[in-house]
């Protein structure tokens, strides 16, 4: 079946700092690919997404593409601020209507 | 417009007793989830509708857990009996169609049950 790995929390960075959070993915066919963004004591939000190779999806500083060769959709972010702060789910949805999520990789920002 | 919004946002209840908590998702919306998300963890998928149809009800924990849809748009989800375990803050979210697309989530309701 579908999966969705992300690296393990937290990942602690000084503000300004350049971010990765590695995902890859293993699924049949061409599935879509997301970035959801949770603050603290709400829900998800979309923070982007690509629906097929090489796409670059990009919202607020952060870039994702979507890589076919590597099965990845790494999230990248050139300068961090405190209010970046959450947990990031990478996840995918392709011929199932259930959407397979990562666990998340929490992000601690200091000032 | 509205989001999807969920009721309550907070309920503490006793072990052994019944709580039902509430989704109200983006209007024309024919796809709805559930989700559990246990302190510090991921998500854990635990059902799914189109329109008042539930084709995938494979994530309830147990027959203690239930749910249902109404007119397309409003869900339920009961469960019978609380235990400790089931404390969790449990997200709605729901989608145009579901295949391939965003997932607007709720806020969540946090249940605590004591």
């Amino acid at each position: 079946g579908d999966s969705v790995t992300q690296m393990e929390g937290p990942v602690t960075l000084s503000e300004e700092a350049f971010l990765t959070i590695n995902c890859t993915y293993t699924a049949t066919g061409y599935p879509s690919l997301f970035w959801y963004v949770q603050y603290p004591g709400e829900g998800l939000q979309l923070l982007l997404k690509a629906t097929k190779a090489d796409d670059k999806g990009s919202n607020k500083g952060f870039e994702a593409t979507y890589r076919k060769e590597t099965t990845s959709f790494h999230l990248e972010k050139g300068s961090v601020q405190v209010s970046d702060s959450a947990v990031y789910f990478c996840a995918l949805s392709g011929g199932s209507y259930i959407p397979t999520f990562g666990r998340g990789t929490s992000l601690i920002v200091h000032p | 417009g509205a989001g999807v919004s969920q009721s309550p946002s907070n309920k503490v209840t006793e072990k052994g007793k019944d709580v039902e908590l509430r989704c109200d998702p983006i209007s024309g919306h024919t796809a709805l989830y559930w989700y559990r998300q246990s302190l510090g963890q991921g998500l854990e998928f635990l059902i799914y509708f189109q329109g008042n149809s539930a084709p995938d009800k494979s994530g309830l924990p147990s027959d203690r857990f239930s749910a249902e849809r109404t007119g397309g748009s409003v869900s339920t989800l009961t469960i019978q009996r609380t235990q400790q375990e089931d404390s969790a803050v449990y997200l709605c979210a729901s989608s145009v169609t579901g295949v391939g697309e965003t997932q607007y989530f709720g806020p969540g309701t946090r249940l605590l049950v004591l």
